[in-house]
């Protein structure tokens, strides 16, 4: 039973133009959310998080929006540039006990196109 | 500061050998994890530690034991390979009371 989704394995964005990758959950206990992008050949790396108490996060060029009734979020990257290249993954985390444990998807890899 | 480092970064078993993969950190972190990444899987939580002498099992521990003896090493022990192991493996950690995991640069393994 998959709790994080991302449906859509791939991306491909032209560079200067909006990239918005998505993510769906079904575990109404997860309460905070995170982003992570990944590099081939290197370990995930921290982008962008949000608590359940908010709906927006903003860190420069990524915005984080989180619909908590639809259990859905997405990361809006603004503008993209090929560096932005890599696979992003969502994740999730129920706090209260579950030692901040964080539940992966199976992530969406973004191509930014010159 | 060197964060979290992995070794070996590749491996090839056959099936039936032993080995251990390192992981350490130079953050004091109390909280350190392995996951696996698989084609399509995502990351998998094998095994977590919450500190010195405390581990638990993740999503999947099936073939992996793991111990923690000191803050900063949290070795992944394959007792018998199997090609089902085969995979990119990564440590990470945090601190205590925070979500954001930091993680090391994965170890390639591939079991024949």
């Amino acid at each position: 039973d998959q709790q994080v989704k991302q449906n859509s394995p791939s991306l491909s964005v032209q560079e200067g133009r909006i990239s918005i990758l998505n993510c769906d959950y079904t575990n109404s206990m997860f309460d905070y959310f995170l982003w992570y992008k990944k590099y081939p050949a290197e370990g995930p790396t921290f982008l962008i998080s949000i608590s359940s108490i908010k709906d927006k996060n903003e860190d420069g060029r990524f915005t984080v929006f989180l619909n908590k009734s639809a259990k859905h979020l997405s990361l809006h990257i603004v503008p993209s540039q090929p560096g932005d290249s890599a696979v992003y993954f969502c994740a999730a985390s129920a706090s209260g006990g579950s030692n901040y444990k964080l539940t992966f998807g199976k992530g969406t890899l973004l191509t930014v196109n010159p | 500061n060197a964060g979290v480092t992995q070794t070996p970064k590749f491996q090839v078993l056959k099936t039936g050998q032993s080995m251990t993969l390192q992981c350490a950190q130079d953050m004091n972190h109390e909280y350190m994890s392995w996951y696996r990444q698989d084609p399509g899987m995502g990351l998998r939580l094998i095994h977590y530690s919450v500190g010195a002498g405390i581990t638990d099992q993740g999503e999947v521990p099936n073939g992996y034991n793991v111990s923690r003896s000191t803050t900063e090493d949290f070795p992944l022990r394959l007792l018998s390979a199997a090609p089902s192991q085969t995979s990119v493996y990564f440590c990470a950690s945090r601190m205590d009371n925070s979500y954001e995991q930091y993680f090391g640069p994965g170890t390639r393994l591939t079991v024949t």
